[in-house]
């Protein structure tokens, strides 16, 4: 079936650094990505998607580019600030043995130090 | 309006207790999910709904049961849970079962919070 992997582990890093979550995903078809992210207490909300081969999602300053020809959608921030400290999921839909169902990583918990 | 609203927000309950959570959305979505969630792990499928019949069940205990009165509303009526139970309960919607494309994305409420004790 369906599988997206995430990199292992929490990142911590500083304000105003660099951020990147890797993902990967194994799918046939045409999937589409997703990044979820997670604030504490919270429900899920949708971060940003990609639906096609090539497209760039993206939405309060991160970003993530479907590549088909690396199966990967990496989470990209350029500077992040105290507020981005959450936990962010990669996920996908619409493979074809997926059962339609949305495939989720593991989730990765990002806690940015002031 | 691109809400999925859940109520109650926290809940507790006792072994022996029936209640049920509840969920809405009026953005028209014919596809509706009910998720468990535990600590620091990705959200778990129970059920999908589909035009408002049961769809997918993930051999869920029986004690877990879901009702679709209308296209707007999902339940999960709770009876004789268990502990290990405890655990964010997160409800979804999507326009269709098994769409494609632009259209699939999925909208999350923010979750019952259920301890059992």
């Amino acid at each position: 079936g369906d599988s997206v992997t995430q990199m292992e582990g929490p990142v911590t890093l500083s304000e105003e650094a660099f951020l990147t979550i890797n993902c990967t995903y194994t799918a046939t078809g045409y999937p589409s990505l997703f990044w979820y992210v997670q604030y504490p207490g919270e429900g899920l909300q949708l971060l940003l998607k990609a639906t096609k081969a090539d497209d760039k999602g993206s939405n309060k300053g991160f970003e993530a580019t479907y590549r088909k020809e690396t199966t990967s959608f990496h989470l990209e921030k350029g500077s992040v600030q105290v507020s981005d400290s959450a936990v962010y999921f990669c996920a996908l839909t619409g493979g074809f043995y997926g059962n339609n169902r949305l495939a989720f990583g593991k989730g990765n918990q990002v806690v940015v130090i002031p | 309006d691109t809400e999925v609203t859940q109520t109650p927000k926290h809940l507790v309950m006792g072994m022996t207790n029936k209640k049920s959570l509840k969920c809405e959305q009026h953005m028209g979505h014919r596809a509706m999910y009910w998720y468990k969630q535990k600590a620091k792990k990705p959200p778990e499928l129970m059920f999908v709904y589909s035009y408002e019949k049961l769809s997918i069940n993930e051999s869920v205990p029986s004690r877990f049961s879901p009702e679709c009165p209308n296209s707007s509303l999902l339940n999960l009526h709770l009876h004789a849970l268990q502990p290990e139970d405890s655990a964010l309960y997160l409800c979804a919607s999507s326009q269709e079962e098994g769409i494609q494309g632009a259209e699939s994305e999925a909208f999350f409420g923010q979750g019952t919070r259920l301890t059992v004790v």
